[in-house]
C-alpha cells in the first residue's frame, strides 16, 4: 500500500480559479514533506519544503500547509494560471534513511 | 550550471537488448538517484549512491546496474531489456538526503 495518497486525481479549473489539492501520508518517523510540480515532457521542480514543525510556506501564489499530527498536507494554488497545468506530487522524507515515498500525483488542467 | 542532465532523452529497445542511460550532475552533490515513472504511480527509487564509489538498491533494482566512479556521473545499465522497463526515467541529485532534490528531464524507454 502506498504510503502517501493524493486526492483527487485530476482536477479542472478555470484561469483566476483557487483550487486546493490534498496529500495524507504514513510514513513514520517523518523528517520533511515535500511537494513538487512536473510539467508534461519535465522532470519534477520543487516547489516547497516543510519540517515537521512547520504548519505553513509559500512560494509566489502556491502555499502549503501541513498537519504532522492527523499526517496531512494540502497545497493552495491561489489565482490560478494557464502555466499551472501539471502534476503536483507530494513527497515525504523518511526519518531514518535515504528514502522518499511518493504520491501518484494530482493532474491540474487550467482552462482559460 | 546545467543542472541535472539525461541522455539519451528518448530511446527504443528489442527485449534483450542492454544499454546505459547516462546521468550528470554540476552542482557537486554527493547524493544522487535513479527512479522510474509508470502512469498512475508515484515515482519508484531503482538504486542511489551517496558519495563516489558508494551504491545501493532502492525499492525496484531488479534488471538495473549502477557505479558511480566519479561525483558528477551516475549511469544506470539495463542488462537485458524487457517489456516491464518501459518507463520514464529521471535522475535525481541532492546535497543531502534531507535536502531539495534536483531532477533531470527524464528519458522515455520504450522496449518492444
Amino acid at each position: 500500500k502506498n504510503q502517501v495518497e493524493q486526492s483527487p486525481q485530476s482536477l479542472i479549473i478555470l484561469e483566476g480559479k483557487n483550487c486546493t489539492l490534498q496529500c495524507n501520508y504514513t510514513v513514520s518517523p517523518f523528517s520533511n514533506l515535500r511537494w513538487y510540480k512536473q510539467d508534461t515532457g519535465r522532470g519534477p521542480v520543487s516547489l516547497t519544503i516543510m519540517t515537521f514543525s512547520e504548519n505553513t510556506k509559500s512560494n509566489g501564489r502556491y502555499t502549503a500547509t501541513l498537519d504532522a499530527d492527523t499526517k496531512q498536507s494540502s497545497l493552495h494554488i491561489t489565482a490560478s494560471q494557464l502555466s499551472d497545468s501539471a502534476s503536483y506530487i507530494c513527497v515525504v522524507s523518511w526519518k531514518t534513511d535515504y528514502k522518499l515515498s511518493f504520491g501518484a500525483g494530482t493532474t491540474v488542467t487550467v482552462r482559460a | 550550471n546545467a543542472g541535472v542532465t539525461q541522455t539519451p532523452k528518448f530511446q527504443v529497445l528489442k527485449t534483450g537488448q542492454s544499454m546505459t542511460l547516462q546521468c550528470a550532475q554540476d552542482m557537486n552533490h554527493e547524493y544522487m538517484s535513479w527512479y522510474r515513472q509508470d502512469p498512475g504511480m508515484g515515482l519508484r527509487l531503482i538504486h542511489y549512491s551517496v558519495g563516489a564509489g558508494i551504491t545501493d538498491q532502492g525499492e525496484v533494482p531488479n534488471g538495473y546496474n549502477v557505479s558511480r566512479s566519479t561525483t558528477e556521473d551516475f549511469p544506470l545499465r539495463l542488462l537485458s531489456a524487457a517489456p516491464s522497463q518501459t518507463s520514464v526515467y529521471f535522475c535525481a541529485s541532492s546535497h543531502d538526503t534531507q535536502y531539495e532534490q534536483y531532477f533531470g528531464p527524464g528519458t522515455r524507454l520504450t522496449v518492444t
